[in-house]
């Protein structure tokens, strides 16, 4: 059983139209993250979620929309895709009472394709 | 965010020991040293950390300076499966910074059979 899974692990589209990314954790942990890695594979975080509600928004532009339906799921929608969209996106997820051991468990990402 | 210099590449034979240093000068003193390694086209995955004394668990082993400015990551026999870009992150738990992991640059170390 995957702990965090993401779909699609490939998404190829056209600039200007709307997608989404579905992660889903099975590890029971309450909080939640979005990162891009870049096409020079730099890791950056853009959101976290916990309890379902948003706790870090890195200056990501409003087009990323995160959406927390329940502890266990944060989707990542995005609105007029540009070409400079294209990255691999990794959810994550941890828990936040665990006190200190800062140990995240990360999916194995989404690659996005703006053409 | 504390700042991290870590080699760009190093290169090991498998079976030998693997010493993956880190510097981080500027780290505060409630930082604690992650480490993640990413293997290829997969998540990062968590290694290890510590604050101020050396820590071993089953993948790994961090030796943290006395001073915290510098700390290196042992992996006692390499592995061809260790391949990987490896990722030292002083991290600060407190507050909402939780789970923000700054990652640099990494080392990518290249396992040879």
């Amino acid at each position: 059983d995957t702990a965090v899974s993401q779909t699609p692990k490939y998404l190829v589209t056209q600039m200007g139209n709307d997608k989404s990314i579905k992660c889903e954790q099975n590890l029971g942990h309450d909080t939640m993250y979005w990162y891009k890695q870049d096409s020079k594979k730099f890791l950056k975080i853009m959101f976290s979620y916990n309890n379902k509600e948003l706790i870090i928004n890195e200056t990501v532009p409003n087009r990323f929309s995160p959406k927390s339906p329940d502890k266990a799921h944060l989707n990542l929608h995005i609105n007029s895709l540009e070409l400079g969209d294209s990255a691999v996106y990794f959810c994550a997820s941890s828990r936040r009472t665990s006190g200190i051991t800062g140990e995240l468990f990360f999916g194995e990402g989404s690659r996005l394709t703006v053409l | 965010d504390a700042k991290t210099t870590q080699p760009n590449s190093m290169e090991s034979n498998e079976e030998e020991p693997v010493h993956l240093p880190c510097n981080h000068s500027t780290i505060s003193g409630t930082d604690y040293i992650h480490w993640y390694r990413q293997l290829p086209s997969q998540g990062p995955e968590y290694v290890i950390h510590g604050l101020t004394s050396n820590v071993n668990n089953r993948m790994a082993s961090l030796a943290i300076a006395e001073d915290r400015k510098s700390s290196t990551l042992i992996l006692h026999r390499a592995t061809l499966r260790d391949a990987a870009v490896y990722y030292c992150i002083p991290w600060n738990a407190g507050g909402t910074s939780y789970g923000k992991l700054t990652f640099g640059q990494g080392t990518i170390l290249t396992v040879h059979p």
